[in-house]
């Protein structure tokens, strides 16, 4: 079946740090990425919308400056969040989508922790 | 602002049918409807989708009616380990398909 991976599956930075989560899509060609961040006993929110090759769509009330998002091929997308601070502590999520019209299910990875100290 | 309704939470016991009802009385034509479980500290699982009618696969089924405003995803048979929070959500497999997610449904199976 369809996997999605992540990493780090865990990261505690310094404020003012910059970090960097991978999402991956291990055994098919993700044309749509997304990326979710979830607080603690809260459903998802969705941040970003990024098609590769082109620039990230995003949500309303998310800073394209700050979670900056790269999806350069078409099994790898970024998340950068930069200086970061400790209101981006959250849990990560990012879902790929395979291309083609009626390839509507979204392959989700298993998350990442960012601590932000 | 999301599309769907579901009950906040719900128990049952190991080995009884659950059923959780999601309501989604603006889903338009090109939506389809969704159901994926999460458990703490994991992103979400698949677990099932439909259009209309009933679609059943090895872990569960799930119910549309006529009207498609509501749908029911029915587990057979629950365990301990299926204790997490279970989504609906709609979306229109035309577009980016963007999926806007509720609060879901906790659910808690006891011994």
């Amino acid at each position: 079946g369809a996997v999605v991976s992540q990493h780090p599956s865990r990261v505690i930075c310094k404020s003012g740090t910059s970090v960097k989560i991978e999402c991956r899509s291990l055994d098919f060609q993700a044309t749509t990425m997304f990326w979710y961040r979830q607080f603690p006993k809260k459903s998802l929110m969705l941040m970003a919308t990024s098609n590769e090759g082109s620039k990230a769509t995003y949500e309303q009330g998310v800073e394209k400056d700050k979670f900056l998002i790269n999806h350069a091929s078409l099994t790898l997308s970024t998340l950068t969040v930069t200086s970061a601070h400790p209101e981006d502590s959250s849990f990560y999520i990012c879902s790929a989508r395979e291309g083609g019209r009626g390839s509507y299910e979204q392959y989700f990875g298993p998350g990442t922790r960012l601590t932000v100290t | 602002l999301a599309k769907t309704t579901q009950p906040i939470s719900m128990d049952s016991y190991e080995g009884q049918e659950v059923n959780i009802t999601c309501s989604h009385n603006n889903i338009a034509t090109n939506d389809y409807i969704t159901w994926y479980q999460q458990f703490p500290s994991q992103g979400p699982r698949f677990i099932i989708q439909g259009y209309k009618t009933k679609v059943t696969n090895e872990v569960a089924s799930l119910f549309i009616p006529a009207d498609r405003k509501s749908s029911t995803l029915s587990l057979p048979r629950v365990s301990l380990s299926d204790t997490a929070v279970y989504y609906c959500l709609v979306g229109d497999m035309d577009s980016n398909y963007q999926l806007i997610w509720g609060a879901g449904t906790k659910l808690i199976i006891k011994p």
